[in-house]
């Protein structure tokens, strides 16, 4: 089983709609945990992080389920510039961060 | 006031030769990583480095050297490049559990 494991898409969705993405990690002992945005060619940028509690900035909505060991981000509102690979990032260790292999997302207008 | 820098930006060079890539960062983390980032775009670690000490070796082949002078440096040297080490290799930075910094990257082509 790969240690965080995410849903490749392409989720292909149109201006204005609602998606969700999830990923799964399989090291219980894993503290933090991140959504990052990649767009083509650049590096990884953090997008929030993800707390226990849940946390929303904006029209991004993160939650964690620690007893089913996965993390969603939910994107409201989807606008073309939201266009770009979400990668799921977790902490298993300190110094040691694993990265899912990312889900694309296409705004279309 | 770039917080993690990498030079240079791009490589192509030829299978068999030696590389060097370096990374900076201005941030006073403790913490530095080298991750590939394959054509698949899988961001694999294969590096880390704890205040100059190295924390992970992500059974990476050991043509490939990890340096780090100071904390605010890891440099990543390159013996005898093969065609599959063409990637786009990111350094980052990060304090404890803290969310790391990605440098821009740099494009290694290996013909």
């Amino acid at each position: 089983r790969k240690e965080v494991e995410q849903d490749p898409g392409p989720f292909n969705v149109p201006e204005g709609a609602t998606v969700a993405f999830n990923c799964t990690y399989s090291n219980s002992a894993s503290q933090s945990f991140f959504w990052y945005r990649q767009d083509c060619r650049k590096e990884p940028k953090l997008l929030m992080s993800v707390y226990s509690s849940g946390n929303e900035d904006g029209r991004f909505t993160a939650q964690l389920n620690r007893a089913s060991q996965y993390i969603s981000l939910l994107i409201r509102d989807s606008k073309l510039s939201d266009s770009a690979t979400y990668l799921c990032v977790v902490m298993v260790g300190n110094n040691d961060m694993r990265f899912g292999a990312g889900t694309r997302l296409t705004v279309k207008p | 006031d770039t917080a993690v820098s990498q030079t240079p930006k791009y490589l192509v060079t030829q299978m068999g030769n030696d590389k060097s890539i370096k990374c900076e960062q201005n941030l006073g983390h403790d913490t530095m990583y080298w991750y590939k980032q394959d054509s698949k775009k899988f961001l694999k670690i294969m590096f880390s480095y704890n205040n100059k000490e190295l924390i992970i070796n992500e059974t990476v082949p050991n043509r490939f050297s990890p340096k780090s002078p100071d904390k605010a440096h890891l440099n990543l040297h390159i013996n005898s490049l093969e065609l599959g080490d063409s990637a786009v290799y990111f350094c980052a930075s990060s304090q404890d559990w803290e969310a790391p910094f990605f440098g821009p990257g740099t494009r290694l082509t290996v013909l």
